[in-house]
Parts: C-alpha cells; structure tokens; sequence
C-alpha cells in the first residue's frame, strides 16, 4: 500500500539558511500533519491543513511557514535556522480532517550546524 | 508536568510474555486515544485507536481507556522479538482538525525490548 512520502530524507544546513521539506500525502488523503521530533523527545505538533486551508496550528515558530498545494502535497519551509532546529520532521496524512487516523512518513532528518 | 505521562523503560521481558505499556493524562478533555509503534529511525505506526472508555482488541493487541482515572493501556499477547520497539501513545479531544484539537498530544514513548 502507498504510504506517505517525505523528502529529503536528511536535509544538513547552515545556521540562518532556508530549507524546505516536503509532504507527499498518502493518495486520496486530504489532510495534512507535521510534528517535530526532538532527540529522545516526542513528536510536537506544528501546523495542519485540511483540504487546503490551515484548520490548525501548534508550537511552530514564527520562522517557519507551511502550506498545501491543489495537489494535497505540503510543503514546510524554515527560515534563520537554527541549532536547535535539529530534528526529524514528520509528515502525516489522513482522511476528511479526522485527528484519530493519522498515517505517518518517514520523516526528514534536519541537521543545523 | 506533561499533558501526557509515559515511563520510558526500557522494558525488557522474554519472547511470548503478555506487555503492559501505560499512559496517564492530565487533561480531561481527550477522547479520542491512540497507540503509535515507532522503530528506530522510521516513522510512528499506527497500531490502534479507541474512542472513550472501554477495550478495543485487534490480533495480539488490546486497547484499554480508563478515562475516570485518566489512565490507558495497550497489552501485546504472545509478544514476539518483531514488537520491539518503541510505543507512543497519542491522545485528542477533538474529533476534527480544526477543533482546536492541535494535533495529537504524545507521551514519550516506551522503549520495549522482546528478548528471544
């Protein structure tokens, strides 16, 4: 079965570069999650989208944006990175905004250095 | 202190013991809870979700949600070497994205090592 597709896998940047990760949703799913996980942490909540519009919004910075495209993929993007922006960056999808169904990617490696 | 309390192990028990992986909660207002797998390096798993109080069983797995002790447990029968990993759980109070739900809240996962 398809699975939710993240890229990169690893991403290694420079203090206060740019970077851009990427959510390609499992097909028909039109919901999107993203949660930042820390070294030995749990996943912390973003942002999410819900058939193209943001529905909801947690811990994300003001340096990070995020948006879904007409095509249901998502795009994060982080600017000013900073050290403490090393994580894995999860991508989750799921069906008609549904919080209890949440089908997560592989995730994107971010290492600042 | 954390919405979501999980004891992070490890737990070490031999191959074919009956897990008990626990969560306790603070907040009354999630309904909604969920179990997640996570192996290193690799993406959460859904394993099971159920919706208020009560048991939910699928295969080997058990769900239970004890929500007037703010208390949930997965058990894992017949466990196996594969099950080692490391278990989140995951809770909600809403049903929507949009209901000011913000995302799951996650405990920090216990780490469960199978021993053959």
């Amino acid at each position: 079965a398809a699975g939710v597709i993240q890229s990169p896998r690893h991403l290694i940047k420079e203090k206060r570069e740019t970077a851009t990760l990427k959510c390609y949703p499992i097909p028909r799913h039109d919901t999107v999650y993203w949660y930042q996980q820390g070294p030995g942490q749990d996943p912390q909540f973003l942002i999410s989208f819900y058939e193209k519009m943001q529905s909801d919004k947690g811990s994300i910075p003001d340096r990070f944006s995020a948006q879904q495209f007409s095509d249901y993929h998502s795009e994060l993007n982080m600017s000013s990175l900073e050290l403490g922006d090393s994580a894995l960056y999860f991508c989750a999808s799921g069906i008609g905004g549904l919080i209890y169904e949440q089908y997560f990617g592989p995730g994107t490696r971010l290492t600042v250095t | 202190q954390k919405e979501v309390e999980q004891d992070p192990g490890p737990l070490s028990v031999p191959e074919g013991a009956i897990v008990s992986l626990n969560c306790t909660y603070s907040n009354s207002a999630f309904q909604y809870f969920m179990w997640y797998r996570q192996y290193s390096r690799k993406g959460p798993e859904l394993l099971m979700y159920t919706y208020s109080s009560g048991n939910k069983e699928d295969g080997r797995f058990t769900a239970q949600v004890d929500k007037s002790s703010k208390y949930i447990s997965l058990f894992i029968r017949d466990s196996q070497p594969s099950d080692s990993a490391t278990y989140l759980c995951a809770m909600s109070a809403a049903i929507y994205s949009g209901g000011g739900a913000d995302g799951l809240t996650f405990g920090k996962g216990t780490h469960l090592i199978i021993q053959p």
